[in-house]
């Protein structure tokens, strides 16, 4: 069984600074997707950033970038110049194909807060 | 705007009581995925449905059942229903078969079971 971890419940960053967000993740499978995804107040689901994890390169999307360890099996999100729509429920997610299905398994989510 | 439609957005009822929640997946998309988001539980797969037929359960109740309907749009039925069973329900939609596409969610059903 896949698993994904979220160490910290609650964080806070300043506006304009830079947060790093932490996620870990077990699984004995090879090829596989991770992905962060955003929860504003409205409770919507937005997608973030993704990693392949066949993929070397850490995937980048403007402010939002991923360090992705595949041996350690991390994958951390770091989001530059935060800005105060950045404050939401962020979820690490993990997806493979097992049996044809790319259902994802979502870690506990960190909330966050931007200040001004 | 994701494309994917979810009604009602809110239903309260009671508890013993019958529900159900419907979806329509973006226009072309296959796969529908449906997720509960909980307090206690967080959030997780239910199952998943691909042109009709079920491809994968997760965490499901057998007090709960889903189905796709040849028009692709899904239904979630929730039986029986207990206290615990107040949550947001999430359908989630993607074009894929056999290869990864994004999922792209609905904005939710919230129920309460009071």
């Amino acid at each position: 069984a896949q698993t994904v971890t979220q160490s910290q419940p609650e964080m806070s960053v300043q506006e304009a600074e830079t947060v790093t967000l932490s996620c870990t993740y077990d699984t004995s499978e090879n090829n596989y997707y991770l992905f962060w995804y955003k929860q504003p107040p409205s409770r919507q689901m937005i997608l973030v950033i993704r990693q392949e994890a066949y993929k070397q390169q850490n995937a980048t999307e403007n402010r939002f970038s991923v360090n992705f360890q595949k041996a350690a099996k991390s994958f951390s999100l770091k989001i530059s110049d935060s800005q105060l729509g950045d404050t939401a429920m962020y979820f690490c997610a993990f997806a493979y194909s097992g049996a044809g299905s790319y259902q994802l398994t979502f870690g506990k989510g960190t909330k966050l807060s931007v200040i001004p | 705007d994701s494309g994917v439609t979810q009604t009602p957005k809110h239903l309260i009822t009671a508890t013993g009581q019958r529900v159900t929640l419907r979806c329509s997946p973006r226009s072309g998309d296959l796969s529908v995925y449906w997720y509960q988001q909980s307090l206690d539980q967080g959030l997780q797969f239910l199952i998943q449905y691909y042109n009709g037929e079920e491809r994968a359960k997760g965490n499901i109740l057998e007090r709960f059942s889903a189905q796709q309907f040849p028009d692709l749009h899904s239904e979630l039925n929730l039986s029986s229903l207990e206290l615990g069973d107040s949550a947001l329900y999430f359908c989630a939609s993607n074009p894929a078969g056999f290869s990864y596409n994004e999922q792209f969610f609905g904005p939710g059903t919230r129920l309460t079971v009071l």
